[in-house]
């Protein structure tokens, strides 16, 4: 039974062009969360998704981010235009979510952003 | 605005020594509190706290929470070098898996 699986692992972009990562959840689960950790800092939440819905992007920047779990494939996550501060880890989370999830979640790797 | 607060943030120990990290939290409405250990990959679950004063435990670690001081810690005996990790505290306050987190202790186990 296949964890959490996000690629890619490392990602090197340029000032100014887009990232694009992506996120399969474990099988069986319809949640999918996006959670960002900046150096020396703890895990931030960015976004929580089920298929093909949004249900809570309060924690993702107003501008640049975007993320969506379509109804076939992965969840993405894109930033737009990248900037020095967007580098960071970014790992995504899946739950069952049946009747409400117990706050257990199974995270992927990780995706290792650095913009130059 | 809801805060997670782990203590210490770095740790260096023998192996074979007991160590205890703390955690605590400010939440406006408290559902669980979670550990997980991240060594230099994904973070894993280790326990899910929600009633105070009721010990979980599996193997050399433990963990406990106060819910009326608003903390919890959790425990590491007779530690090992394959503990060396960061130890990351959460809080979920909504059941819906936005976990707020703590900032982490590097937990580090020399031989």
């Amino acid at each position: 039974n296949a964890g959490v699986m996000q690629n890619p692992r490392h990602l090197v972009r340029r000032r100014g062009q887009e990232a694009r990562l992506r996120c399969s959840p474990m099988k069986g689960h319809s949640h999918v969360y996006w959670y960002r950790q900046l150096p020396e800092e703890g895990l931030k939440f960015m976004v929580y998704l089920q298929k093909e819905n949004i249900i809570d992007e309060s924690g993702m920047p107003k501008e640049r981010f975007s993320a969506e779990f379509p109804k076939e494939g992965p969840s993405i996550l894109r930033i737009q235009q990248v900037v020095r501060g967007d580098s960071a880890a970014y790992f995504c989370a899946s739950s069952p979510g049946t009747g409400g999830t117990t706050g257990e979640l199974f995270f992927g790797e990780g995706s290792r952003l650095t913009v130059l | 605005e809801d805060k997670v607060v782990q203590s210490p943030l770095s740790l260096v120990v023998h192996e074979g020594d007991t160590v205890t990290l703390n955690c605590s939290y400010e939440v406006t409405n408290f559902r669980s509190l979670l550990w997980y250990k991240q060594e230099k990959k994904a973070p894993t679950f280790l326990f899910m706290l929600t009633s105070s004063g009721i010990e979980k435990k599996s193997g050399r670690l433990s963990s406990i929470l106060d819910k009326k001081e608003l903390f919890s810690i959790l425990n590491i005996t007779a530690t090992q070098t394959g503990d060396s990790a960061v130890y990351l505290c959460a809080v979920d306050t909504s059941n819906t898996g936005k976990l707020i987190f703590g900032q982490g202790t590097t937990l580090q186990v020399k031989p």
